[in-house]
């Protein structure tokens, strides 16, 4: 039972354009939404995060735009880099049990330069 | 400041083996958790702990034991190695402040023959 859908799983941008991916959830308990970025060999690293009570966060090229009464959460890179190829993954966490944090499957994300 | 430590890096086991996935953190955190990772498959939560002599059991723990007799260390035991269970493993850590982002080691890719 998967409680967090991420698409697409893949996904090629061209160096500079947006790169956009999606996050949908069914359990409204959630309360806190991260996005983790992975390079090839290395661990995740959180990259940015938001709570329901905005409905965008944006951090450099990074936003993510969040619309409760949907249940989907996006993440929005901008001026696309080939720096910026790697995995991200969507996530969330139920309010006041952060310690079952649910991951997406992932979306591997490649940059032409 | 080391941060998640993972070891070995890489392990090659015949069916049946036992062995023990090693994970350290200098950053004093409470919880810490294990996670592998499947193509397709996103971040599945094994087992985590949220302090020392505290385990519970996350998303697939079958096959899988861990003990937390200190802050620092979170091993992860596999009695008897499966081919099912070749697949890349994260340990995690992070504090107890709500929201406080998890720290992942550089993770240990086990293959079962």
């Amino acid at each position: 039972q998967q409680q967090v859908k991420q698409s697409p799983q893949s996904l090629i941008v061209q160096k500079g354009g947006i790169s956009i991916i999606n996050c949908a959830y069914e359990n409204t308990a959630f309360d806190y939404f991260p996005w983790y970025q992975q390079f090839p060999g290395k661990g995740p690293a959180l990259l940015i995060a938001i709570r329901p009570d905005v409905s965008e966060k944006k951090e450099g090229r990074f936003t993510i735009s969040f619309n409760k009464s949907a249940k989907q959460f996006s993440l929005h890179i901008m001026d696309s880099q080939p720096g910026d190829s790697a995995t991200y993954f969507c996530a969330a966490s139920p309010l006041n049990r952060d310690d079952k944090i649910i991951f997406g499957k992932g979306t591997r994300l490649h940059i032409l330069p | 400041n080391a941060g998640v430590t993972q070891t070995p890096k890489f392990q090659v086991l015949k069916t049946g083996q036992s062995m023990t996935l090693q994970c350290a953190q200098d950053m004093n955190h409470e919880y810490m958790s294990w996670y592998r990772q499947d193509p397709g498959m996103g971040l599945r939560l094994i087992h985590y702990s949220v302090g020392a002599g505290i385990t519970d059991q996350g998303e697939v723990p079958n096959g899988y034991n861990v003990s937390r007799s200190t802050t620092e260390d979170f091993p992860l035991r596999l009695l008897s190695a499966a081919p099912s269970q070749t697949s890349v493993y994260f340990c995690a850590s992070r504090n107890r402040v709500k929201y406080s982002p998890l720290h992942f080691g550089n993770g240990t890719r086990l293959t079962v023959t």
